[in-house]
Protein backbone atom coordinates (compact mmCIF):
# COMPACT_ATOMS: atom_id res chain seq x y z
CA UNK A 1 0.00 0.00 0.00
CA UNK A 2 1.17 3.43 -0.77
CA UNK A 3 2.06 6.01 1.73
CA UNK A 4 3.23 9.56 2.08
CA UNK A 5 3.17 11.22 5.25
CA UNK A 6 4.04 14.52 4.89
CA UNK A 7 5.60 16.50 8.16
CA UNK A 8 7.29 20.11 8.78
CA UNK A 9 4.79 22.56 8.49
CA UNK A 10 3.13 24.90 10.80
CA UNK A 11 2.63 28.91 11.42
CA UNK A 12 5.52 31.01 10.59
CA UNK A 13 5.91 35.21 9.95
CA UNK A 14 5.87 36.10 6.27
CA UNK A 15 9.68 36.36 4.94
CA UNK A 16 10.60 33.12 7.06
CA UNK A 17 11.59 29.74 5.77
CA UNK A 18 10.32 26.31 6.67
CA UNK A 19 11.09 22.62 5.17
CA UNK A 20 8.45 20.15 4.42
CA UNK A 21 9.18 16.71 4.40
CA UNK A 22 7.37 13.25 2.85
CA UNK A 23 8.10 10.26 4.21
CA UNK A 24 7.52 7.42 1.22
CA UNK A 25 6.56 3.80 1.32
CA UNK A 26 5.07 1.20 -0.55
CA UNK A 27 6.27 1.71 -3.86
CA UNK A 28 9.61 1.90 -5.83
CA UNK A 29 10.43 5.69 -4.98
CA UNK A 30 13.00 5.95 -7.30
CA UNK A 31 10.83 5.37 -9.85
CA UNK A 32 8.49 7.72 -10.24
CA UNK A 33 8.40 11.54 -10.17
CA UNK A 34 7.70 13.36 -7.09
CA UNK A 35 5.27 16.88 -7.01
CA UNK A 36 4.30 19.00 -4.25
CA UNK A 37 0.67 20.30 -4.99
CA UNK A 38 -0.69 23.21 -2.45
CA UNK A 39 -4.54 24.36 -2.05
CA UNK A 40 -5.33 27.84 -0.34
CA UNK A 41 -8.30 27.37 2.37
CA UNK A 42 -11.51 26.79 0.54
CA UNK A 43 -9.14 27.18 -2.68
CA UNK A 44 -9.10 24.84 -5.73
CA UNK A 45 -5.59 22.99 -5.90
CA UNK A 46 -2.06 24.53 -7.74
CA UNK A 47 0.43 22.87 -8.61
CA UNK A 48 3.81 23.56 -6.74
CA UNK A 49 6.77 21.80 -8.06
CA UNK A 50 7.91 18.43 -9.18
CA UNK A 51 11.34 16.80 -9.21
CA UNK A 52 12.37 13.73 -12.11
CA UNK A 53 13.29 10.20 -11.02
CA UNK A 54 17.03 11.14 -9.85
CA UNK A 55 16.94 15.00 -8.97
CA UNK A 56 18.20 15.82 -12.12
CA UNK A 57 15.40 18.08 -13.41
CA UNK A 58 13.33 20.20 -11.36
CA UNK A 59 9.97 22.82 -11.92
CA UNK A 60 8.57 24.81 -10.07
CA UNK A 61 5.60 27.04 -10.87
CA UNK A 62 6.71 31.06 -11.08
CA UNK A 63 5.67 32.34 -8.09
CA UNK A 64 7.57 30.17 -6.14
CA UNK A 65 10.35 30.06 -8.45
CA UNK A 66 13.74 31.44 -6.86
CA UNK A 67 11.91 30.79 -3.18
CA UNK A 68 10.95 27.35 -3.15
CA UNK A 69 13.54 24.55 -3.49
CA UNK A 70 12.24 20.70 -4.15
CA UNK A 71 14.40 17.66 -3.45
CA UNK A 72 14.46 14.38 -2.96
CA UNK A 73 16.60 11.26 -1.20
CA UNK A 74 16.02 8.41 -2.82
CA UNK A 75 18.10 6.22 -0.37
CA UNK A 76 15.56 7.25 2.41
CA UNK A 77 12.56 7.47 -0.33
CA UNK A 78 11.78 10.83 0.91
CA UNK A 79 10.75 14.14 -0.72
CA UNK A 80 11.70 17.66 0.71
CA UNK A 81 10.48 21.35 -0.25
CA UNK A 82 12.48 24.16 1.31
CA UNK A 83 10.58 27.14 1.32
CA UNK A 84 11.93 30.75 1.48
CA UNK A 85 11.06 34.05 2.12
CA UNK A 86 7.57 32.97 2.66
CA UNK A 87 4.18 35.23 1.73
CA UNK A 88 1.30 34.92 3.40
CA UNK A 89 -0.30 33.88 0.04
CA UNK A 90 1.51 30.68 0.54
CA UNK A 91 -0.60 30.01 3.37
CA UNK A 92 -2.38 26.31 1.92
CA UNK A 93 -2.43 22.68 2.83
CA UNK A 94 0.90 21.15 1.31
CA UNK A 95 0.39 17.81 -0.43
CA UNK A 96 3.19 15.36 -1.35
CA UNK A 97 2.49 13.50 -5.01
CA UNK A 98 3.92 10.31 -6.89
CA UNK A 99 3.20 11.86 -10.50
CA UNK A 100 -0.54 12.28 -10.98
CA UNK A 101 -1.28 9.04 -8.46
CA UNK A 102 -1.57 9.24 -5.07
CA UNK A 103 -1.33 11.81 -2.67
CA UNK A 104 -0.61 12.27 0.72
CA UNK A 105 -3.02 13.32 3.81
CA UNK A 106 -1.22 16.92 3.42
CA UNK A 107 0.07 19.71 6.17
CA UNK A 108 -0.59 22.92 7.06
CA UNK A 109 1.55 26.18 6.60
CA UNK A 110 0.12 29.35 7.26
CA UNK A 111 1.78 32.39 6.96
CA UNK A 112 1.38 35.23 8.82
CA UNK A 113 2.97 37.36 11.52
CA UNK B 1 0.19 28.09 -18.92
CA UNK B 2 -2.27 26.01 -19.88
CA UNK B 3 -5.68 27.18 -18.65
CA UNK B 4 -8.61 24.61 -17.87
CA UNK B 5 -11.85 25.33 -17.48
CA UNK B 6 -14.24 23.03 -15.78
CA UNK B 7 -17.93 23.37 -16.36
CA UNK B 8 -20.49 23.49 -14.17
CA UNK B 9 -19.27 24.98 -11.03
CA UNK B 10 -21.55 22.94 -8.81
CA UNK B 11 -24.16 20.38 -9.82
CA UNK B 12 -27.33 18.85 -7.97
CA UNK B 13 -28.07 15.35 -8.76
CA UNK B 14 -30.24 12.09 -7.63
CA UNK B 15 -29.72 9.23 -6.18
CA UNK B 16 -29.15 6.45 -9.70
CA UNK B 17 -29.14 9.43 -11.95
CA UNK B 18 -26.20 10.09 -14.70
CA UNK B 19 -23.84 13.22 -14.78
CA UNK B 20 -21.21 14.55 -16.53
CA UNK B 21 -18.53 17.08 -15.90
CA UNK B 22 -16.98 19.00 -18.58
CA UNK B 23 -13.06 20.29 -18.86
CA UNK B 24 -11.65 22.51 -21.68
CA UNK B 25 -8.24 23.25 -22.28
CA UNK B 26 -6.71 26.24 -23.89
CA UNK B 27 -4.44 24.17 -26.08
CA UNK B 28 -4.20 20.54 -27.12
CA UNK B 29 -3.17 18.57 -23.83
CA UNK B 30 -2.95 14.97 -25.97
CA UNK B 31 -4.96 13.00 -23.33
CA UNK B 32 -2.89 14.20 -21.06
CA UNK B 33 -5.82 14.77 -18.27
CA UNK B 34 -6.57 13.33 -14.85
CA UNK B 35 -9.94 13.66 -12.57
CA UNK B 36 -9.94 13.81 -9.11
CA UNK B 37 -12.58 13.30 -6.23
CA UNK B 38 -12.31 15.17 -3.33
CA UNK B 39 -14.42 14.62 0.22
CA UNK B 40 -14.52 17.42 2.60
CA UNK B 41 -10.83 17.70 5.02
CA UNK B 42 -9.94 14.62 3.17
CA UNK B 43 -6.78 14.81 0.30
CA UNK B 44 -7.66 14.28 -3.52
CA UNK B 45 -8.05 10.31 -4.76
CA UNK B 46 -7.06 9.71 -8.74
CA UNK B 47 -10.43 8.55 -10.45
CA UNK B 48 -9.04 8.84 -13.81
CA UNK B 49 -5.43 9.17 -15.75
CA UNK B 50 -4.94 9.96 -19.62
CA UNK B 51 -8.00 10.71 -20.44
CA UNK B 52 -10.03 7.35 -20.04
CA UNK B 53 -7.71 4.81 -18.17
CA UNK B 54 -9.58 3.97 -14.86
CA UNK B 55 -7.56 3.76 -11.55
CA UNK B 56 -7.20 0.60 -9.78
CA UNK B 57 -10.16 0.31 -7.02
CA UNK B 58 -12.56 2.96 -8.22
CA UNK B 59 -15.89 1.55 -9.53
CA UNK B 60 -16.54 1.34 -13.14
CA UNK B 61 -19.40 3.60 -12.92
CA UNK B 62 -16.49 6.80 -13.00
CA UNK B 63 -15.60 6.68 -16.61
CA UNK B 64 -13.60 9.49 -18.83
CA UNK B 65 -13.10 10.69 -22.20
CA UNK B 66 -12.35 13.03 -24.89
CA UNK B 67 -9.16 13.96 -27.04
CA UNK B 68 -7.39 17.22 -27.92
CA UNK B 69 -9.00 20.41 -25.89
CA UNK B 70 -12.35 18.64 -24.41
CA UNK B 71 -12.78 16.08 -21.44
CA UNK B 72 -15.48 15.02 -19.52
CA UNK B 73 -15.83 12.54 -16.56
CA UNK B 74 -19.25 11.23 -16.43
CA UNK B 75 -20.81 8.96 -13.54
CA UNK B 76 -23.31 6.63 -13.72
CA UNK B 77 -26.02 5.55 -11.09
CA UNK B 78 -25.05 8.37 -8.85
CA UNK B 79 -24.79 6.66 -4.84
CA UNK B 80 -24.90 9.09 -2.08
CA UNK B 81 -20.54 8.19 -1.79
CA UNK B 82 -20.13 10.21 -4.98
CA UNK B 83 -21.40 13.38 -3.30
CA UNK B 84 -17.58 15.63 -4.03
CA UNK B 85 -15.96 17.79 -5.52
CA UNK B 86 -14.17 16.92 -8.68
CA UNK B 87 -11.18 18.20 -9.85
CA UNK B 88 -9.27 17.93 -13.55
CA UNK B 89 -5.38 18.31 -13.83
CA UNK B 90 -3.82 18.33 -17.01
CA UNK B 91 -0.08 16.82 -16.60
CA UNK B 92 0.88 17.29 -20.80
CA UNK B 93 2.90 20.31 -19.62
CA UNK B 94 4.67 22.59 -17.12
CA UNK B 95 3.05 24.31 -15.11
CA UNK B 96 0.66 21.22 -14.32
CA UNK B 97 -2.90 23.42 -14.26
CA UNK B 98 -6.20 22.04 -12.33
CA UNK B 99 -9.23 23.46 -13.01
CA UNK B 100 -11.33 25.08 -10.64
CA UNK B 101 -13.59 22.05 -9.13
CA UNK B 102 -17.48 20.91 -9.69
CA UNK B 103 -19.14 20.50 -6.18
CA UNK B 104 -21.61 17.29 -6.57
CA UNK B 105 -24.70 17.36 -4.14
CA UNK B 106 -27.06 14.46 -4.46
CA UNK B 107 -30.59 15.45 -3.68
Amino acid sequence: EVQLVESGGGLVQPGRSLKLSCAASGFTFSDYYMAWVRQAPTKGLEWVASISYDGGSTYYRDSVKGRFTISRDNAKSSLYLQMDSLRSEDTATYYCTVGVLYWGQGVMVTVSS
Amino acid sequence: DIQMTQSPASLSASLGETVSIECLASEDIYNNLAWYQQKPGKSPQLLIYYASSLQDGVPSRFSGSGSGTQYSLKINSLESEDAATYFCLQDSEYPYTFGAGTKLELK
